[in-house]
């Protein structure tokens, strides 16, 4: 969806390298989400906020961390980026819990590669 | 921790054949979501199942959800080319709701025109 926006589209970085991925979105959603996609490995949650002031971590945060600047800016940085985090992010988003408010809508990608 | 499995992990099929991707979770799912990632894109929500038993339709797709609210499926029939892609189930935790889906591995679909 154009109304979640994700920079940069494709990164190249070294290893030790501090990067940072931005998400925003127009859809008014109180719910962020930080995934990684790997082949064959589905997507994996890495942080979740369900407000500005609720972070939380997901089942790989391992590496990773976060901060949600705004309801419509969620951020993920990698503080000292390695091989294997090389991978196809995704940043979602939902409204809030219960029947199709919890429906999530995905921006287009981050295709990060660590040397 | 909770797992959904999905299987297969790759499908290729003829166009006109059909299609069948399944969805088993190891705890009871209040709801289970399918989505659609087609190649070079991201994933884009198809369908939402509630009830313990549902079936949903979709014009060729045929989604079900388990009784016992475990499992789920999706079934293409008379595949197009336009089917290709991954299709994801993700699954909502029935206890201890923390809100959050928990993505099956995927099932990529090849439909040989």
């Amino acid at each position: 969806d154009a109304d979640v926006t994700q920079t940069p589209r494709n990164r190249i970085t070294k290893t030790g390298k501090r990067i940072m991925l931005e998400c925003s979105q127009t859809k008014g959603h109180d719910r962020m989400y930080w995934y990684r996609q790997d082949p064959g490995l589905g997507l994996r949650l890495i942080y979740y906020s369900f407000d500005v002031k609720d972070i939380n971590k997901g089942e790989i945060s391992d590496g990773y961390s976060v901060s949600r600047q705004a309801q419509a800016k969620f951020s993920l940085s990698l503080e000292s980026a390695i091989p294997n985090q090389t991978a196809l992010y995704f940043c979602a988003t939902s409204e809030t819990s219960g029947g199709a408010r919890e429906t999530q809508y995905f921006g287009p990608g981050t295709r990060l590669l660590v040397l | 921790g909770q797992q959904v499995m999905q299987i297969p992990q790759y499908q290729h099929v003829q166009e006109g054949e059909d299609f069948t991707t399944y969805c088993n979770s190891s705890t009871t799912l209040s709801n289970i979501q399918w989505y659609k990632q087609r190649p070079g894109g991201h994933p884009v929500f198809l369908i939402q199942l509630v009830k313990s038993g549902e079936v949903k339709k979709q014009k060729r797709l045929t989604f079900q959800f388990g009784e016992a609210k475990k499992n789920s499926s999706l079934h293409i029939t008379a595949t197009q080319t336009t089917d290709v892609g991954t299709y994801f189930c993700a699954g909502k935790r029935q206890s201890g709701n923390t809100g959050k889906l928990i993505f099956g591995q995927g099932t990529t679909l090849q439909v040989k025109p």
